[in-house]
């Protein structure tokens, strides 16, 4: 069965950054994209961006620019998103969701929670 | 981005009640997804294109619309039907979602 594990919390320093993963399985894992979601209490779920796990290339939401970069290891069917620059406002739950163009997230991993407190 | 509204923010239903769920974009667009989300777990997919019920969706669910206007029903809640409700859509970049709505029973 298709599976998407991430990994555990992560409790960072403002200024820094997080690198999390997102390990696929049960599937062809270059014939879905990997999406990354942002869940606050305050801001709802929001779209950070995909990447493509084929050609490794990349599409962000404008507002995540800058903030995260989607890197993927096709060896080891595993995506990761890195958040860098870290301010009190990246603290949430971040989930990987699989994907593909004009298709819903039908896959979720089970979320990563993200702290940054000094 | 095309801002997905939904109403209501919460709402309160007994148990054999109607309950429905209503989404309007900003912008058209060509369908809406929903999922469903309960407290520590991931959100999951729940009615998808509109009006088509993911595996293992109870058949009291449904959803319909088109253009800016779109809606989950469920024509006799149950208990298990607690959760928060979020539309999606994926037609214009970047998808966005709805806020969510809480539904709560009595």
């Amino acid at each position: 069965q298709v599976q998407l594990q991430q990994s555990g919390a992560e409790l960072a320093k403002p200024g820094s950054s997080v690198k999390i993963s997102c390990k696929a399985s049960g599937y062809t894992f270059t014939s879905y994209y990997i999406s990354w979601i942002k869940q606050t209490t305050g801001q709802g779920l929001e779209y950070i961006g995909y990447i493509n796990t084929g050609s490794g290339g990349t599409n962000y939401n404008e507002k995540f620019k800058g903030k995260a970069t989607l890197t993927v290891d096709k060896s080891s069917s595993t995506a990761f998103m890195q958040l860098s620059s870290l301010t009190p406002d990246d603290s949430a739950v971040y989930y990987c969701a699989r994907d593909r163009m004009y298709t819903p997230f039908a896959y979720w991993g089970q979320g990563t929670l993200v702290t940054v407190s000094s | 981005e095309t801002v997905l509204t939904q109403s209501p923010t919460t709402t309160a239903a007994s148990p054999g009640e109607k309950v429905t769920i209503t989404c309007r974009a900003s912008s058209s667009v060509s369908y809406m997804h929903w999922y469903q989300q309960k407290s520590g777990a991931s959100p999951k997919l729940w009615i998808y294109d509109t009006s088509k019920l993911a595996s293992g969706v109870p058949n009291r669910f449904s959803g319909s619309g088109s253009g800016t206007s779109y809606s989950l029903i469920i024509s006799s809640i149950e208990s298990e039907d607690a959760a928060t409700y979020y539309c999606q859509q994926k037609s214009s970049d970047p998808p966005t979602f709805g806020a969510g709505t809480k539904l709560e029973l009595k």
